[in-house]
């Protein structure tokens, strides 16, 4: 069954670095393409970036673009985000999600994962 | 960016209720329109994707329909496990964009 397990979050002052990974099992990672989405504590979803399965082509919400960056490793079955100068508003849950798509982009997800916590605090 | 708008925010219902959330998104989006279940400490669950079609898995009971900027969930009998939040998402350009969530809560 597909598995996509988030890991690498956690407490982290602004201006700071964080990497976030997401390991996948159960289905040919290097076929699909995948999307990071976030949702702040108590609040609705916001998508944050797409990466193509090929890794070929990258698309960011205007919210982190310049700051955060996508990258997969299709050896390792691993989606990452790269989250650079955080700020207090990018407190959230982040989950990886699995584009619908195989080889072709449907941009929506039929498999989350169980979201790891960014806190970016002082 | 396309604005997506759900209507109710919140819905209080009982078991064997039939209910309808609204989604209503800023532009056109032809058949571009999904539906995802969340509980609580959980990821989201894909229900429905373009509109009308069920994922695999999903009871029958959900239903999507709709076209164009104005688009429906409707839960034709209400189970306990139901009782969620709900969002639709449209997939017609990016930035991808979700509504603002319905919860559905036991009367």
């Amino acid at each position: 069954q597909v598995q996509l397990v988030e890991s690498g979050g956690g407490v982290v002052q602004p201006g700071g670095s964080l990497r976030l990974s997401c390991a996948a099992s159960g289905f040919t990672f290097s076929g699909y393409d995948m999307h990071w989405v976030r949702q702040a504590p108590g609040k609705g979803l916001e998508w944050v970036a797409f990466i193509r399965y090929d890794a070929n082509n990258e698309y960011y919400a205007d919210s982190v673009k310049g700051r955060f960056t996508i990258s997969r490793d299709n050896s390792k079955s691993t989606l990452y985000l790269q989250m650079n100068s955080l700020r207090a508003e990018d407190t959230a849950v982040y989950y990886c999600a699995k584009d619908r798509g195989y080889s072709g982009t449907y941009y929506y997800f039929d498999y989350w994962g169980q979201g790891t916590l960014v806190t970016v605090s002082s | 960016d396309i604005q997506m708008t759900q209507s109710p925010s919140s819905l209080s219902a009982s078991v064997g209720d039939r209910v309808t959330i609204t989604c209503r998104a800023s532009q056109i989006i032809s058949s571009y329109l999904n539906w995802y279940q969340q509980k609580p400490g959980k990821g989201p669950k894909l229900l429905i994707y373009t509109t009308s079609s069920l994922q695999s898995g999903v009871p029958s009971r959900f239903s999507g329909s709709g076209s164009g900027t104005d688009f429906t969930l409707t839960i034709s009998s209400l189970q306990p496990e139901d009782f969620a939040t709900y969002y639709c998402q449209q997939s017609y350009s990016t930035p991808l964009t979700f509504g603002q969530g319905t919860k559905l809560e036991i009367k």
